[in-house]
């Protein structure tokens, strides 16, 4: 299947830095990713879908400007979290579609931890 | 997206095949349901997806009743490695677009025993 990549894995920032975070399609051009935010015992919640070259389309309670979505290339959307807070502490998750590829799965990254001191 | 049920945790004997049902009441004719797992601190994994046939991959079968109201997924050999949250999500296929994002519910925890 596709791959799908993130970068970092893991980080720990302290409180009022900014942490971004990087999603990557290895060896598929994906027109469209989403970005998901993952609490501790919680599903996956959807924030934003990012869509290349355009801006990001986010849901419903998600600050545009705190979780800044870059789709600058058909395999690289990158998510900056300003001035995190603790409270911004999650699993975040990305995952993209292959473009002209019709049958409809979405791959997901491996996950980025971010833990704010 | 059509909401689903799922059963919020199963256990299953490893080797034995594991059934996770899966109520989709309300799905649309054009919708498709898709299985996702989710193993602890990893991103979710695609399983499987289908129409109204029954589908059969590498990792599981699809089974979906006539009226598509419902669906099994079947692990026909379960192993520890199977331990995951098991997510079924019913959704139109597009070529694209927001319309391509999955949501996700609550999912079932299916523990697989030695």
């Amino acid at each position: 299947g596709a791959v799908v990549s993130q970068h970092p894995s893991w980080v720990i920032c302290k409180s009022g830095t900014s942490v971004k975070i990087e999603c990557r399609s290895l060896d598929f051009q994906a027109t469209t990713m989403f970005w998901y935010r993952q609490f501790p015992k919680q599903s996956l919640m959807l924030m934003a879908t990012s869509n290349e070259g355009s801006k990001a389309t986010y849901e419903q309670g998600v600050e545009k400007d705190k979780f800044l979505i870059n789709h600058a290339s058909l395999t690289l959307s990158t998510l900056t979290v300003t001035s995190a807070h603790p409270e911004d502490s999650s699993f975040y998750i990305c995952s993209a579609g292959a473009s002209g590829r019709n049958t409809g799965e979405l791959f997901f990254g491996e996950g980025s931890r971010l833990t704010v001191l | 997206d059509a909401k689903t049920t799922q059963p919020t945790s199963m256990d299953c004997a490893e080797g034995r095949a594991a059934n996770l049902p899966c109520n989709h009441s309300t799905i649309s004719g054009n919708e498709y349901v898709y299985w996702y797992r989710q193993i602890h601190s990893q991103g979710p994994q695609y399983i499987i997806h289908g129409l109204k046939n029954n589908e059969t991959n590498e990792m599981a079968s699809l089974i979906i009743t006539e009226d598509r109201k419902s669906s099994t997924l079947i692990l026909p050999h379960a192993t520890l490695r199977d331990t995951a949250v098991y997510y079924c999500i019913v959704r139109a296929l597009n070529s694209g677009g927001s319309n391509y994002k999955l949501t996700f519910g609550k999912g079932t925890l299916l523990t697989v025993n030695p």
